[in-house]
C-alpha cells in the first residue's frame, strides 16, 4: 500500500532558529504533497498544496515568507517553519496523493514541533 | 453518550456495542468524502470513504452513509473494540477539486 514517510517525528528548536521537516512518499509518485498544521484537541487545518516543480499554493492566513514549501521531486516535499516563534509549536502532518489517481490520500506520521 | 468537551465532542461507548460517529459538511458541491482515525501523536489513518455517487459503503466493521439532502456523512463502528478508541474525522472534497477539508472531529471512548 501507499506509504509516505515523514521526519523528523519530533524537533525541538530555538526561537529565531528554522527547521525543515521531511515528507517522503516511499513507493508511490507524487505530483501533489499537502501540509497541514494540528494545535492540541484541534483538526487538521490546510497549510498549503506542495506542487512538484512549481510553486506551492498557500491557505489563506498562512505566510509564504515563514513556511516555506519545496518540493524538488515526484517523492519528496518539504516544509522549513523559518524565525520560528513559541505560537508556531504545534503538529506538522503531510499528506501525498499519487499521480494521476484521483482517490486516495495518504497521511505521514507527523511532526512534533516545539519551539522554546 | 455524547458530551461536548472544551474542543472536541466525546462519544463514550462500551465495548462490544456499535458507535455512530456523524459529520455535517456545508459545501454542496463536495463529492468525496473521506473518514480517518487518528491515535494520539500520529497521522490520520484511513479508514473509509464513499463518492457522492452513492448513499452506503461497507467496509469491515465500518459503514459509511452520506445523505446529500442533508449534507450530513456518518461512520457506524460494528462491535466496537478498546483499539476503536480515536479520534475520528471526516474530510470532504469539492468536485475538480484536489485538497481536503476537515471536519472537527470526535473522540471516541471505549469503555471496558
Amino acid at each position: 500500500g501507499a506509504v509516505v514517510s515523514q521526519h523528523p517525528s519530533r524537533v525541538i528548536c530555538k526561537s529565531g532558529t528554522s527547521v525543515k521537516i521531511e515528507c517522503r512518499s516511499l513507493d508511490f509518485q507524487a505530483t501533489t504533497m499537502f501540509w497541514y498544521r494540528q494545535f492540541p484537541k484541534q483538526s487538521l487545518m490546510l497549510m498549503a498544496t506542495s506542487n512538484e516543480g512549481s510553486k506551492a499554493t498557500y491557505e489563506q492566513g498562512v505566510e509564504k515568507d515563514k513556511f516555506l514549501i519545496n518540493h524538488a521531486s515526484l517523492t519528496l516535499s518539504t516544509l522549513t517553519v523559518t524565525s520560528a516563534h513559541p505560537e508556531d509549536s504545534s503538529f506538522y502532518i503531510c499528506s501525498a496523493r499519487a499521480t494521476g489517481k484521483t482517490y486516495g490520500y495518504t497521511f505521514g506520521s507527523g511532526t512534533r514541533l516545539t519551539v522554546v | 453518550g455524547e458530551s461536548v468537551g472544551l474542543h472536541l465532542p466525546t462519544l463514550s461507548v462500551q465495548e462490544g456495542d456499535n458507535s455512530i460517529i456523524n459529520c455535517a459538511y456545508s459545501n454542496s458541491a463536495s463529492d468525496y468524502f473521506i473518514w480517518y482515525k487518528q491515535e494520539s501523536g500520529k497521522g490520520p489513518q484511513f479508514i473509509i470513504d464513499i463518492r457522492s455517487n452513492m448513499d452506503k459503503r461497507q467496509g469491515q466493521r465500518v459503514t459509511v452513509l452520506l445523505n446529500k439532502t442533508v449534507k450530513h456523512l456518518s461512520l457506524q463502528i460494528a462491535a466496537t473494540q478498546p483499539g476503536d478508541s480515536a479520534v475520528y474525522f471526516c474530510a470532504e472534497r469539492e468536485a475538480a477539486g484536489n485538497k481536503l477539508t476537515f471536519g472537527g472531529g470526535t473522540r471516541v471512548l471505549v469503555k471496558p
